[in-house]
């Protein structure tokens, strides 16, 4: 199948600085990326969709101006935390499709563990 | 709102099917039902997906009832590196790719 790679795989940050996660079709392009993000013990929560070349879409609640994403290529998507706070801590996760594999199933990154102290 | 329900959590000894329900009963004729997996502090993996028709995997089989207001995912022989969360997902045949994830069934293998 195709592959999905983030980067970092974790990472820790004081509260107040800025955080960028990649996301990473390895094998395909992909004009669509998701990002997702997932507190303890809960489900996956869609964050908004990224598109390339264009604005990304988000979801209500989700504030567009802490959470920057830009997909300037066609394999590679990052998400950046600004002025990140203990309460953005969690699992961020982006997943994209492959046209190639008819955009059957969505494959997903290893994840990103976010720690603000 | 997922739109799908499932047990929170289920258990079953290692080598032994499992046998995994998911209700969802507003289905609408051009919704197909996904099945991912999360094994813990990794992303979902794709485990499949079908329509009408019951359909067959190497990872597992899933089972449509007739009215497809339910759905079986079965793992025919668990081992314990199929514990992990399971969720079944509706996914609308134009809706492009973003999932909503419900809360998914939490399987325990035991050895």
């Amino acid at each position: 199948g195709a592959v999905v790679s983030q980067h970092p795989s974790w990472v820790i940050c004081k509260s107040g600085t800025s955080v960028k996660i990649e996301c990473r079709s390895l094998d395909f392009q992909a004009t669509t990326m998701f990002w997702y993000r997932q507190f303890p013990k809960q489900s996956l929560m869609l964050m908004a969709t990224s598109n390339e070349g264009s604005k990304a879409t988000y979801e209500q609640g989700v504030e567009k101006d802490k959470f920057l994403i830009n997909h300037a290529s066609l394999t590679l998507s990052t998400l950046t935390v600004t002025s990140a706070h203990p309460e953005d801590s969690s699992f961020y996760i982006c997943s994209a499709s492959s046209p190639r594999q008819g955009n059957i199933e969505a494959f997903f990154g290893q994840g990103t563990r976010l720690t603000v102290v | 709102d997922a739109k799908t329900t499932q047990p929170n959590s289920m258990e079953s000894n290692e080598e032994e099917p499992v046998h995994l329900p998911c209700n969802h009963s507003t289905i609408s004729g051009t919704d197909y039902i996904h099945w991912y997996r999360q094994l813990p502090s990794q992303g979902p993996e794709y485990v499949i997906h079908g329509l009408t028709s019951n359909v067959n995997n190497r990872m597992a089989s899933l089972a449509i009832a007739e009215d497809r207001k339910s759905s079986t995912l079965i793992l025919h022989r668990a081992t314990l590196r199929d514990a992990a969360v399971y969720y079944c997902i509706r996914r609308r045949k134009d809706s492009g790719y973003a999932l909503n994830f419900g809360k998914g069934t939490s399987l325990l293998v035991t050895p």
